[in-house]
């Protein structure tokens, strides 16, 4: 149980488009989202967190106008990089809970901006 | 706010020994620890956790103490396996607030 996925699993784009990331709790119902942002060698930095109709909560640094989050339903939340750019290229990973403290992580998708 | 220390950030043990990592945490009212596995080019698994009113929690060759008073908290892997190689992290949380997690540990298992 506690499955969580991500799609695309990896993605290369142009500078200056726009891509969106899937995350979705497979078996469970998932009241809160997270957003995390990791670079090579480094921890988990949280991007934002979401919670099912309501609008994402940011971390202090994090551009909301860049960075789009939907949480729609209780099993999906999306994240768009717009406009992105070379230094947008990183390793995203979401993480749900479904009332409980313990996060489950997807598997990640890394981002390729030439 | 929550800041968590993590040490050792590299470990390297023999197969079959035990590796620790430690963890220290700032924040008393903190009462979530759970620790993830994460291999290269995936995302973090978890693979165990305690809670606040538990001193000890064993999971087969896995097993997390927890001293509140110190603030801090450990993970112990007996009879590690080249399997068992990945980076470790560490991490708390006050309830349901966001996790605070630490630098990682790069175990690697040698055969």
């Amino acid at each position: 149980g506690a499955v969580v996925s991500q799609h695309p699993s990896w993605v290369i784009c142009k500078s200056g488009t726009s891509v969106k990331i899937e995350c979705r709790s497979l078996d469970f119902q998932a009241t809160t989202m997270f957003w995390y942002r990791q670079f090579p060698k480094q921890s988990l930095m949280l991007m934002a967190t979401s919670n099912e109709g309501s609008k994402a909560t940011y971390e202090q640094g994090v551009e909301k106008d860049k960075f789009l989050i939907n949480h729609a339903s209780l099993t999906l939340s999306t994240l768009t990089v717009t406009s992105a750019h070379p230094e947008d290229s990183s390793f995203y990973i979401c993480s749900a809970t479904g009332g409980e403290e313990t996060q489950y992580f997807g598997p990640g998708t890394r981002l390729l901006v030439l | 706010g929550e800041n968590v220390e993590q040490h050792p950030s590299t470990l390297s043990v023999q197969e079959g020994d035990s590796a620790v990592i430690k963890c220290t945490y700032s924040d008393s009212a903190s009462n979530y620890f759970p620790w993830y596995k994460q291999e290269l080019g995936k995302g973090p698994q978890l693979i165990i956790d305690i809670r606040s009113n538990v001193g000890e929690k064993k999971d087969q060759r896995i097993a997390v103490t927890l001293n509140k008073t110190a603030k801090h908290f450990s993970l112990h892997i007996t009879e590690t396996q080249p399997e068992d190689s990945a980076v470790y992290f560490c991490a708390a949380s006050k309830g349901y607030s966001t996790l605070t997690f630490g630098k990682g540990t790069m175990l690697l298992v040698s055969p």
